[in-house]
């Protein structure tokens, strides 16, 4: 069964530091999103990737987070000068619309110390 | 905006037996999707049941099946004959019309026990 690819599974990174989350969607998928998940806490939205622009964006997708899809399979994210609150589980999921058939990746889980 | 509420922050079940874990919405659309993850604690997001809001029937999957009921805007997952793997977290999530993104509940643990 097809899946998404999410690389590294764990990445502990110091304050300030740059980090960048991979992900590799389903082939034929079209949407592309990453989520957040700190730790106990609900799964929260980030973006969303359609036709190589963002579609949507939440509050939390400041300046600091950006996303690119920069050849024809990966699409990551970048979070720029990383802070202590950036701790969290990062999800990136896929969907061949924009309707239903959403497959979350593993996922990242990223330490700021 | 959608609303995802899941009031039961955790709940026990014997093994081999039925748990309902309740979830309401708040929407203003017509159309929208629930759905229905389950996070074990290795920590993946996994599918387990959708249900679509004009499905005249309610969703099976399995053991996992979706009580829908509309006018209460209710979406509860009812999972029957309880297996010690079941032991996760358990997310309602929903899609708006008008936007793609899922929008999660806050989540309800499941204990299964021997």
């Amino acid at each position: 069964e097809p899946e998404v690819t999410q690389t590294p599974s764990h990445q502990v990174t110091q304050m300030g530091q740059e980090v960048i989350l991979r992900c590799v969607p389903i082939s034929n998928h079209l949407y592309f999103y990453w989520y957040r998940q700190i730790l106990g806490q609900k799964v929260e939205f980030l973006v969303s990737f359609y036709n190589n622009e963002i579609s949507e964006k939440s509050e939390i997708f400041d300046d600091q987070f950006s996303v690119e899809r920069p050849d024809g399979s990966n699409f990551t994210l970048k979070i720029r000068s990383t802070k202590l609150e950036d701790s969290a589980m990062y999800f990136c999921a896929s969907s061949p619309s924009g309707a239903a058939g959403y497959t979350f990746g593993s996922g990242t889980r990223l330490t700021v110390v | 905006a959608q609303k995802i509420t899941q009031t039961q922050p955790g709940m026990f079940v014997q093994e081999k037996e039925a748990v309902t874990l309740d979830c309401t919405y708040d929407t203003s659309d017509q159309s929208y999707g629930l759905f229905w993850y389950k996070q074990p604690s290795s920590g993946e997001m996994i599918f387990l049941i959708y249900q679509g809001s004009y499905d005249e029937q309610n969703a099976t999957e399995g053991r996992y099946s979706l009580n829908f009921q509309k006018a209460r805007k209710s979406a509860n997952l009812v999972i029957s004959a309880s297996q010690l793997g079941d032991s996760a977290m358990y997310f309602c999530a929903m899609r708006g019309s008008n936007d793609y993104k899922l929008s999660f509940g806050a989540g309800t643990t499941v204990t299964v026990r021997a």
